[in-house]
């Protein structure tokens, strides 16, 4: 059965830290890897990753797919205390564009 | 340019009723997803509909239904509620056929069940 592990599930670091989010998959025929931020409500995007395009950069955070390990890291450099959400991570699998997997998240609380 | 709207944003019902929930896609995006997010679980994909079509459900019993109108709004359908069916429905909608590349979510619907 396909699945989506992220690790850990909960997180408190102080303002400058920098953390390391973790996501393995098991899913058939893997076509991208997505992280989303969601803070009170609705997710929002961060990074797609593809085996075309296995490292992403955005400002603080920067994200690397492992195609061989299966697995992907999400990075925060001098965490701020407006980083603290639910990171989400979403895999792609199958051929027929009909399944998006979820992990349970990370909680990533910063504190001053 | 107006992101994601769905409403209501809370819902609360009893076992047994129906619950109606609604979604607007941003401008110009025509593929509609539904997601429960439970608590201390992740999101779980419930239906994508796309061009007006059910294109894919996730696991999840025939009470939960929906469609999609001709402006791509969207409306999802839960029968028969029970008590866990109490979560955050979340809706998003994406340019590109399929869920592949970066979906747009909305604040969600909050449903709870007495």
């Amino acid at each position: 059965e396909d699945k989506v592990v992220q690790s850990p599930l909960s997180l408190v670091v102080h303002e400058g830290d920098t953390v390391t989010l973790n996501c393995s998959y098991e899913v058939t025929n893997f076509r991208s890897l997505l992280w989303y931020k969601q803070e009170k409500k609705a997710p929002t995007f961060l990074f797609m990753l593809t085996s075309s395009g296995i490292e992403k950069k955005s400002g603080r955070l920067s994200s690397i797919l492992d195609k061989k390990e299966l697995s992907s890291i999400l990075n925060i450099t001098a965490t701020q205390t407006g980083d603290s959400a639910i990171y989400l991570c979403a895999v792609l699998g199958e051929t027929s564009y009909d399944k998006v997997i979820f992990g349970p998240g990370t909680s990533l609380s910063v504190i001053p | 340019e107006a992101g994601v709207t769905q409403s209501p944003t809370h819902l609360i019902k009893t076992r047994g009723q129906q619950a109606t929930l609604r979604c607007s896609p941003i401008s110009g995006h025509t593929s509609v997803y539904w997601y429960q997010q439970a608590l201390g679980l992740g999101l779980q994909f419930l239906l994508w509909y796309d061009e007006g079509e059910e294109r894919n459900r996730g696991n999840f019993p025939p009470r939960f239904s929906g469609r999609q109108f001709p402006n791509y709004s969207s409306e999802l359908n839960v029968n028969a509620l029970e008590l866990e069916d109490s979560a955050l429905y979340l809706c998003a909608s994406s340019s590109r056929t399929g869920p592949e590349g970066p979906q747009h979510f909305g604040d969600g619907t909050r449903l709870s069940i007495l």
